[in-house]
């Protein structure tokens, strides 16, 4: 079984640009979560989506968003990128919410925004 | 803001020896996992400990969960040089969010 897959591992952009980054997630599997981690701040969540809809938000700007497509895929998008928004983007996977499952993470993607 | 708090922010110890982190948490809690990170990689899931439980095993490790003092404690025996890696406990915050600690960055030397 193939584990979940995040594309580009990594991306280098300038300030002002947008970036979409894609994740697919354990066949199988309905809920999508994105967390962003950076040294100062850790690991923060994004949004979760679970059968195309969006469940949970975290506190980041609107420039952060997302979405999930029929086939569980998800993409998150970054619009009018900051230098702050350097960071290790994650997602991941689980069968349901249920508040047990484990997260199933990909390698995630090395954001860089210069 | 980090449901759970992980000590030390750091750890180096010899191979071999055992390795224990700690981490708090605010909220009551249903569940506590706890995940490794290897550098710039994924989290990976590595045990959950129901509220209702005290102690829990899983090869090397052992899982204990004080609800009364709002902590849990992971220990590592005989640990080895692949054991270096970041450790996280994680918790449900929330509508089914999982909110994840900064972490104890955990270095065994050969």
């Amino acid at each position: 079984k193939a584990g979940v897959t995040q594309t580009p591992r990594y991306l280098i952009k300038t300030r002002g640009q947008q970036v979409t980054l894609s994740c697919s997630p354990i066949s199988g599997h309905r809920s999508v979560s994105w967390y962003q981690q950076t040294p100062g701040q850790g690991l923060q969540f994004l949004f979760e989506y679970f059968s195309e809809t969006q469940r949970n938000k975290g506190n980041f700007p609107g420039r952060f968003s997302g979405r999930q497509f029929s086939n569980s895929r998800s993409e998150m998008n970054v619009s009018t990128l900051e230098l702050g928004d350097s960071a290790l983007y994650l997602c991941a996977s689980s069968l349901e919410v249920t508040g047990e499952e484990k997260l199933f993470f990909g390698s995630g993607t090395q954001l860089s925004v210069l | 803001s980090q449901q759970g708090e992980e000590d030390p922010q750091a750890l180096s110890i010899q191979e071999g020896e055992n390795a224990t982190m700690n981490c708090s948490y605010k909220t009551s809690i249903n569940n506590l996992q706890w995940y490794r990170q290897n550098s710039g990689r994924g989290l990976v899931h590595l045990i959950l400990i129901r509220s209702n439980e005290r102690e829990k095993h899983s090869g090397r490790l052992r899982v204990t969960l004080d609800t009364s003092k709002k902590s849990s404690s992971l220990l590592i025996t005989a640990s080895r040089a692949a054991d270096t890696a970041s450790y996280f406990c994680a918790t449900v915050q929330g509508a089914q969010k999982l909110v994840f600690g900064q972490g104890t960055r955990l270095t065994i030397n050969p």
